[in-house]
């Protein structure tokens, strides 16, 4: 099992430029999440999809949006990329409640960004 | 929304010598509650987890921690340190298993 897999490892763009970030899990979980981290922030939650077809806001989702494509993958997009959003972003997923697992989070390796 | 607080933003400790992280939380309802580590350019790696049941929590890398009800605590701790600890360590809070929440890390540099 290759576990969480993200999209470029790098990304350098330009303000106003689009781009979409890609992360597929091949755990059969239920659960994903997109996350940005940040120095002394920790991890902040943008998005995450409960299941196939479900997307919910969290913690910081203005300038971001999701797709969930399927079961495997959750894609993220930024519209018009500002250098506010330079940072390391973390795709995740988990098991449902009621699973061995449950609630632990598999985290990917994550998606360098600059924004100049 | 919950809040976690982790009082010590860098840790530096001797190699062999006993380590304390702290972590403290906000919540008046049950929560689940995390610690993971993340080596340098990596993702992050769970170290351990508490869910219910006995409240001291023994994870990998022999790190173990203290689930603490009534001062809201969750400080993971270990006996012994080594050289391959140094990392950042994070404590998580959950309140359905579907939303964490992340303290701000803290950085464990372990000395020779």
């Amino acid at each position: 099992n290759a576990g969480v897999t993200q999209t470029p490892k790098f990304q350098v763009l330009k303000t106003g430029q689009s781009m979409t970030l890609q992360c597929a899990q091949d755990m059969n979980h239920n659960s994903m999440y997109w996350y940005r981290q940040d120095p002394g922030m920790g991890l902040r939650l943008i998005y995450y999809s409960a299941s196939e077809g479900t997307t919910d806001k969290g913690e910081v989702p203005n300038g971001y949006n999701v797709s969930r494509l399927n079961k495997r993958e959750f894609s993220l997009r930024l519209e018009s990329a500002a250098p506010s959003q330079t940072s390391v972003y973390f795709c995740a997923s988990s098991e449902p409640t009621g699973t061995p697992r449950r609630n632990e989070q598999f985290f990917g390796p994550g998606t360098r960004l600059t924004v100049l | 929304a919950q809040s976690v607080t982790q009082l010590d933003s860098q840790v530096p400790v001797f190699e062999e010598a006993p380590v304390e992280l702290r972590c403290n939380y906000s919540s008046s309802v049950s929560v689940y509650l995390f610690w993971y580590v993340q080596y340098p350019n990596q993702g992050l790696q769970l170290l351990l987890k508490y869910l219910s049941g006995s409240t001291l929590v023994k994870g990998i890398n022999g790190f173990e921690a203290e689930f603490n009800k009534s001062q809201t605590s969750f400080h993971l701790r270990k006996p012994s340190v080594h050289i391959s600890d140094t990392a950042e360590y994070f404590c998580a809070v959950s309140l359905t298993g579907n939303q964490f929440y992340f303290g701000t890390g803290t950085s464990l540099t372990v000395i020779p």
